[in-house]
């Protein structure tokens, strides 16, 4: 079982509003990931971290922002919550090589009225 | 760029039966890895099978296998003996060794009919 927790994992929130969505790891992984995920369909990467201090947009643009001061803390903040953000949110985390597996979070499922 | 295809958006299997859900990647690496994950309604994605690219056995774990042909570039998994857990979201993926890259498809939708 991984050891990756997201809060919150629903999330209703006004349009306007500054938003943090909260992903730890305590398995002391370096690589970090944000994927925006609408139900069912397919993986967006938004942010994605190589560890303390790095932060790199993916592929997907993003009004997000991330930070990694702690290697077991990658938080996303959204400065103005708009209709258009609400989607699912993963947080996923990766310890390298030999294995480069992904380790994914719950997921936190965000509704901007 | 690499790419990963699932060209089936979603499968069905009658329980206890055997299923093969397809999966096509490009690249020009030689040194990879290939994943299958499952994503079960609303509950948390999971690591169902992995392959290195530089083996040449099939990966296999219980009920999973792989069919993993690295000259056509394809890595297509295996469900035997189909139960009714195994319904959920079916994601292939692709990761570079050593470096962020980790891609997925567009995931294939199981159904397993009782």
């Amino acid at each position: 079982e991984a050891d990756i927790y997201q809060t919150p994992r629903y999330l209703v929130i006004g349009t306007g509003k500054k938003i943090t969505l909260e992903c730890s790891q305590t398995m002391g992984h370096d690589k970090m990931y944000w994927y925006q995920q609408d139900p069912g369909m397919e993986l967006h990467l938004i942010h994605y971290s190589y560890g303390v201090n790095s932060t790199e947009k993916g592929d997907l643009s993003s009004e997000s922002t991330v930070s990694r001061i702690r290697t077991e803390h990658f938080p996303l903040t959204l400065e103005s919550a708009r209709p258009s953000h609400t989607s699912q949110y993963l947080c996923a985390s990766n310890p390298g090589l030999p294995k480069e597996t992904q380790y994914f979070g719950p997921g936190t499922r965000l509704l901007v009225l | 760029a690499q790419t990963v295809t699932q060209s089936q958006p979603e499968m069905s299997v009658q329980e206890a039966e055997t299923v093969t859900l397809s999966c096509t990647y490009d690249t020009s690496e030689s040194d990879y890895y290939l994943f299958w994950y499952k994503q079960p309604p609303s509950r948390q994605m999971i690591l169902v099978i992995r392959q290195e690219a530089y083996k040449q056995q099939n990966a296999t774990e219980n009920r999973f296998s792989v069919n993993f042909q690295k000259a056509a570039k394809s890595f297509s998994l295996k469900i035997s003996d189909s139960q009714l857990g195994d319904a959920a979201m079916y994601f292939c993926a692709y990761s570079d060794s050593g470096t962020y890259k980790y891609i997925f498809g567009t995931g294939t939708r199981l159904k397993v009919l009782a």
